[in-house]
């Protein structure tokens, strides 16, 4: 357990609609990373974060933006929601220092109708 | 581009052994080996870094081929605990740790 939360844990909204995850951790982690999976494509990442404010892309990152103000929080916005958009979404942290490894949160099941 | 990973299913009875395999096109700095339970988040198994030592705890052990780009995961007298989907993920250094994951290899364990 890395100290990392997801909320919510489930949402159900409409197509249009604007959306936002939000990825907590308690562990002052400068890594942050917004994945979603797909059945048949694994995880594949949205957008990243290196520290505050310092935010880029990942392979898939059309229709999300993010954001992070604090180092505790990242959030990913869903500006215009899309069926095309309902997955698992998880966020992920790299520990701290000279190690590499990279651990997960819950997830959060979104579905757009 | 993401690795490849083979078998993409493989079933097995209790104690037999088995071997996932994860290839890639690019040049790799480490291959990160994840297993995940059906309705749950990928649980960290371990890490292979370019220049390291094979690595391996329990019954479960790694390899990795800085050459051929390839890493392989080797899970041997398996438990029915071991049943799960495994993906591997791909770093290619300087790239803010980012990764590149395989679609996944199904496991199946049964008794």
């Amino acid at each position: 357990d890395a100290g990392i939360t997801q909320s919510p844990r489930h949402k159900v909204t409409e197509t249009g609609t604007p959306v936002t995850l939000r990825c907590h951790q308690t562990e002052n982690h400068r890594y942050m990373y917004w994945y979603r999976q797909d059945p048949g494509h694994g995880l594949r990442l949205i957008h990243y974060s290196y520290g505050v404010k310092d935010t880029d892309k990942g392979e898939v990152s059309d229709g999300y933006s993010v954001s992070r103000s604090k180092t505790e929080d990242f959030l990913l916005t869903l500006e215009s929601a899309t069926s095309s958009q309902t997955s698992v979404y998880f966020c992920a942290i790299k520990q701290q220092g000279n190690s590499y490894e990279q651990y997960f949160g819950p997830g959060t099941r979104l579905t757009v109708t | 581009q993401q690795p490849v990973q083979s078998p993409q299913a493989v079933i097995l009875r209790e104690g037999e052994d088995a071997v996932i395999n994860c290839s890639s096109s690019k040049a790799l700095y480490s291959v990160h080996w994840y297993r995940q339970k059906h309705g749950e988040a990928p649980i960290f198994l371990m890490i292979l870094l370019k220049g390291g030592e094979q690595k391996g705890h329990d019954k479960i052990s790694a390899s990795f081929n800085e050459k051929k780009q390839q890493s392989s995961l080797y899970l041997t007298a398996s438990q029915l605990s071991y049943s799960g989907t495994y993906f591997c993920g791909t770093e290619g250094g300087g790239s803010n740790y980012k990764l590149t994951f395989g679609k996944g290899t199904l496991l199946t364990v049964n008794p």
